[in-house]
This record gives C-alpha cells, structure tokens and sequence, in this order.
C-alpha cells in the first residue's frame, strides 16, 4: 500500500496568515493527488485534484503543487471559514489512501 | 442540487452484520462509479470499496475484504454496503462519495457502532 505521510498534524494560524501543509508518498504518484477539506461533523469537501487542479466552485487562495512523490497545499490568506482539517489523498493505486490529516486552528 | 443520503447505521454486536444504503438524487446515477469511505471517532478517513456504473468492476481495501460487499441499483438510484463479521474496530462514520479516484459529492454519512 502507498503510506502517505502528511505534516504537520497540527498548526495554530491567524486570519489572514499563508499556511502550507506538505504531503510525501511512500512511492512515486505521479500527479494523482486529492486534497480535501473537513470540518467537525461534516463530510469532507473536495478542494484540489491532480495535485494543483482547482474543484468547481473552490476560492483561488486554495492552491496545490507537487509530483511523484513530494506534494504541498497552500492556502494563501487564511479566512475563518478556513479552519478545519486537510487530507491529502493518492489515487496511483489501489488502495486509495489518505494522509493523517492536519488540523488548522486558530492561533 | 447533487445529494447523498446515508442509511442503515446503528448499534450492532461484535460479529454481527448491516446493510448500509445511500440514495442518490440530482445526477444521473448510472453515469458514475461510486466509492465508500469510513472515519473512526476521532481518526482520520479510511477509503474501503468502489463499484463501476454497472457493477461489474469492483474493488475493497484489505482489511474489509471477503467481509464487505459493495453493490448497487441503478433503477433505485441506490449504493449499499454490506457489512458482515462486524468487530469493534469497524465502528465509524460511513459515507458514500460519487466517484472513483476522487469524491466530488459526499453524503453526511451513517455511524455504525460495534459493541
């Protein structure tokens, strides 16, 4: 299975502050990369596919880069609608496996 | 307006079984591969199965294989999962997510408990 490791677990950020969480696969993925969004008691919430392809509907302060096997996600101005955990996702192989997550709180 | 609604979750004893449903509406059903994933109370996502528009291609993570069946009707526009052989480490939040490699809609999932 391909372990994808995702860093940090946790962060304390301001509205309005750039943050970035990085993603690293146990194997190359090429580009098959999913970040998603959740928050307490919801469904996740698909904001990146294709490492860097923004969803329909997504805010552009949302960005995703990375190939094979280092990955990141940025969100460049956070918004207080933006704290909740992010998972990435690899889909190069069956099994689907999502990262541990990272949760962003506020500082 | 693209909806998921998950069914079928409750409290069940070790070694016990559920039939999970999701009913979809607002897209065309047939047109998609569908996807189950679980969270554990407090842990992160675990994806378990998909399931081809037609069912006729399927595949599950390993720790559920031989013990889950995914399956659905396209004429009921329904997903169902069935859990059989339940242990205590299958309680979690179910849901349903259209799509194969990615899950664009999401339903609000179904907490099963095994205790």
């Amino acid at each position: 299975d391909i372990q994808m490791t995702q860093s940090p677990s946790s962060l304390s950020a301001s509205v309005g502050d750039r943050v970035t969480i990085t993603c690293q696969a146990s194997q190359d993925i090429n580009k098959y990369l999913n970040w998603y969004q959740q928050k307490p008691g919801k469904a996740p919430k698909l904001l990146i596919y294709d490492a860097s392809d923004l969803e329909t509907g997504v805010p552009s302060r949302f960005t995703g880069s990375g190939f094979g096997t280092n990955f990141s996600f940025t969100i460049t101005a956070l918004q207080p609608e933006d704290f909740a955990t992010y998972y990435c996702q690899q889909y190069e192989d069956v099994p689907l496996t999502f990262g541990g997550g990272t949760r962003v709180e506020i500082k | 307006e693209v909806q998921l609604v998950e069914s079928g979750g409750g409290l069940v004893q070790p070694g016990g079984s559920l039939r999970l449903s999701c009913a979809a509406s607002g897209f065309r059903f047939s047109n998609f591969w569908l996807s189950w994933v679980r969270q554990a109370p407090g842990r992160g996502l675990e994806w378990l199965a998909y399931i081809k528009q037609d069912g006729t291609e399927k595949d599950y993570v390993d720790s559920v294989k031989g013990r889950f069946t995914i399956s659905r009707d396209n004429a009921k526009n329904s997903l169902y999962l069935q859990l059989n052989s339940l242990t205590v480490e299958d309680t979690a939040v179910y849901y349903c997510a259209r799509g194969r490699w990615r899950g664009n809609f999401w339903g609000q999932g179904t907490l099963v408990t095994v205790s």
